[in-house]
């Protein structure tokens, strides 16, 4: 069975700093991971997705992240914060093989504040 | 990328009645889609799987005679929840997805969500 851990619910940032989400998987098969962000009472964007081959995926806003199969691990990174990248992010891995995106297990989320 | 667009953006009930929302793909068509429930500071919980023209496929724990979901067209799937009560309040997101080739491109787009509120 699939499940996923975000590390951290909420993580505080300075504008300008490096920006480090937490996630880490399980899964019985070749996992597929996403990382959605959730701005206020909206629904949800992808970031970025991992499927196959490079394991450092790079996404919109400047997010990227790098899939370690080693330490079942998927964590969301970003160079430099800025204001506007305060939300709330959430990993998710596909259930069915093959990447279908709709039936995802989802962490619970870590929400991301970003001082000036 | 696709738009998915779902109304109301908020509603607010009295306990007892039902309540409608609808999850549209304006462009494109979506033979699955899915609703997804989230309750305050918690993660995203799938509901069900929409499927056009069939009956849709419930999550374990789920009631499907008070969640009832109709997907009567590609482009439209909505969700009724049926004599509400005030347990029932929480932010509905549904999402459609968009076949890709090959498969791995298959994405899924979200709704902006519901905020249902019973009273």
């Amino acid at each position: 069975a699939q499940s996923v851990t975000q590390l951290g619910s909420h993580v505080s940032v300075s504008e300008g700093a490096l920006v480090l989400l937490r996630c880490n998987y399980s899964s019985s098969v070749p996992p597929y991971l996403f990382w959605y962000v959730q701005y206020p009472n909206q629904g949800l964007q992808l970031l970025l997705k991992y499927t196959t081959g490079a394991t450092l995926v790079k996404g919109i806003n400047g997010f990227e992240a790098e899939f370690k199969k080693s330490e079942t691990s998927f964590h969301l990174t970003k160079p430099s914060a800025h204001m506007s990248d305060a939300a709330e992010y959430f990993c998710a891995v596909s259930v069915n093989y093959g990447g279908s995106q709709g039936n995802l297990i989802f962490g619970k989320g870590t929400k991301l504040s970003v001082k000036p | 990328g696709a738009v998915v667009s779902q109304h109301p953006s908020w509603v607010i009930c009295k306990s007892g009645t039902s309540v409608k929302i609808e999850c549209r793909s304006l462009d494109f068509q979506a033979t699955t889609m899915f609703w997804y429930r989230q309750f305050p500071k918690q993660s995203l919980m799938l509901m069900a799987t929409s499927n056009e023209g069939s009956k849709a496929t419930y999550e374990q724990g789920v009631e499907k005679d008070k969640f009832l979901i109709n997907h009567a067209s590609l482009t439209l799937s909505t969700l009724t929840v049926t004599s509400a009560h005030p347990e029932d309040s929480s932010f509905y997101i549904c999402s459609a997805e968009v076949p890709g080739y090959p498969f791995l491109d298959t994405e899924a787009f979200f709704g902006q969500g519901t905020r249902l509120t019973v009273v």
